[in-house]
């Protein structure tokens, strides 16, 4: 059975730095790309990032590009999202997702705050 | 950025209602579409890959179609249990972007 376990999440103050964590397991994880998107609170889904499986390329939203980088740890099959110059409106619940593409499954995510 | 525009927001249905909702994207994205749906307070469930094909376990109700820029979902017999948010997701050009869902409610 696939499962994916975020962690990480909390309070952080504006400009900020936090990392998230997420520990796959059930399936092979350097054959997937992976994925992080969010969902602030009471809104609907954001793409934030996606690494591929194939060269661990890397691609990233707008709103995130050149504060957040993500990365993955093969040995550990645990995918990363450094999240640095945290602002509030990157308060949202994050999610990792299985796959690159189609996001096949879902963790259950981990809550960032970005607040003073 | 590929947005998509998906309607209608919001609707109440009656079960065994045939329900329809429409993602358009601003530019062609191919099949390269996919949906979710997203039950209150749970992780968002892949139904649908690639425009129609339907991921496995996922009742032969719901279907999809389309291509380039106009997609849709279909529940052919709404139940009870299909009360959720459902968003489109494209994966056709970079940045990857969803819809702003469509939520469902039954009456």
């Amino acid at each position: 059975e696939v499962q994916l376990v975020e962690s990480g999440g909390g309070l952080v103050q504006p400009g900020g730095s936090l990392r998230l964590s997420c520990g796959a397991s059930g399936f092979t994880f350097s054959t997937y790309g992976m994925s992080w998107v969010r969902q602030a609170p009471g809104k609907g889904l954001e793409w934030v990032s996606s690494i591929s499986n194939s060269d661990d390329s890397t691609y990233y939203g707008d709103s995130v590009k050149g504060r957040f980088t993500i990365s993955r740890d093969h040995s550990k099959n645990t995918l990363y999202l450094q999240m640095n110059s945290l602002r509030a409106e990157d308060t949202a619940l994050y999610y990792c997702a299985m796959n690159q593409w189609d996001l096949l499954q879902w963790g259950q995510g981990t809550l960032v705050t970005v607040s003073s | 950025e590929t947005v998509l525009t998906q309607s209608p927001d919001f609707q109440a249905v009656t079960p065994n209602e045939k329900v329809t909702i429409t993602c358009r994207a601003s530019q062609s994205i191919g099949t390269s579409l996919h949906w979710y749906q997203q039950k209150r307070d749970q992780s968002p469930k892949l139904l649908i890959k690639y425009a129609s094909q339907s991921m496995s376990g996922v009742p032969s109700r719901f279907s999809g179609s389309g291509s380039g820029t106009d997609f849709t979902l279909t529940i052919s017999s709404l139940e009870a249990e299909d009360a959720a948010a459902y968003y489109c997701h494209q994966t056709g050009s970079l940045p990857y972007t969803f819809g702003q869902g469509t939520k469902l409610e039954i009456k």
